[in-house]
């Protein structure tokens, strides 16, 4: 059965450096999608991808936050000067067209120091 | 503020007995729900989507929805230890054009021996 995929599946990085989240969806999926859970807290939404451009974004997703789908497999998160807050586990969805499930990726814990 | 509520337990029950797990929603227009689990340190897993009201039944699960009441359940038939799991109610938004999701904090259940 086809999976999101994710890597890595843990980056340790300096606050203030730059960091790269790589998804790949599942294949004949259009919608994508990034949420984010801090350690003990809610599922959030970061940001939705359709189209080749974001559809939506939450009030997290602020200029420090970008996103890719740099080819036509890779789905990619930049967290552009970390912070300590961003410490959380950072998780890519994908869904099909005329569907309404999402289904998730491993994830990719994300530890600022 | 749209919100997702569920009990975070932790809801301890036998081996073999039914779990049941509830959730409740304040966004009266929402119109897909959806039952994750995580298992500590995972990604959530979709078990159950349901959109009209009544049950919808797959293997040892059931989904009850009623939108009058916006109120989510699951019960789980002939719990297993492998059950034990944080399972997340989740909602769509509907006033987010890329059907993000919201989700509850979940409700920490545990089967017992």
């Amino acid at each position: 059965e086809p999976e999101v995929t994710q890597t890595p599946s843990h980056q340790v990085t300096q606050m203030g450096q730059e960091v790269i989240l790589r998804c790949v969806p599942i294949s004949n999926h259009l919608y994508f999608y990034w949420y984010r859970q801090i350690l003990g807290q809610k599922v959030e939404f970061l940001v939705s991808f359709y189209n080749n451009e974001i559809s939506e974004k939450s009030e997290i997703f602020d200029d420090q936050f970008s996103v890719e789908r740099p080819d036509g497999s890779n789905f990619t998160l930049k967290i552009r000067s970390t912070k300590l807050e961003d410490s959380a586990m950072y998780f890519c969805a994908s869904r099909r067209a005329f569907a309404r499930e999402q289904f998730f990726g491993p994830g990719t814990r994300l530890t600022v120091l | 503020q749209k919100e997702v509520e569920q009990n975070s337990g932790p809801l301890s029950v036998p081996e073999g007995a039914i779990a049941s797990l509830n959730c409740t929603y304040s966004d009266r227009g929402s119109q897909s729900f959806f039952w994750y689990r995580q298992y500590s340190g995972k990604s959530p897993e979709l078990i159950m989507s349901i959109y009209s009201n009544g049950d919808k039944e797959d293997g040892r699960f059931t989904a009850q929805l009623n939108k009058a009441s916006q109120y989510v359940s699951l019960l789980i038939r002939d719990s297993q230890p492998s059950d034990s799991a944080t399972y997340l109610c989740a909602v769509n938004s509907v006033y987010s054009s890329a059907s993000k999701i919201i989700f509850g904090s979940g409700t920490r259940l545990s089967i017992r021996p």
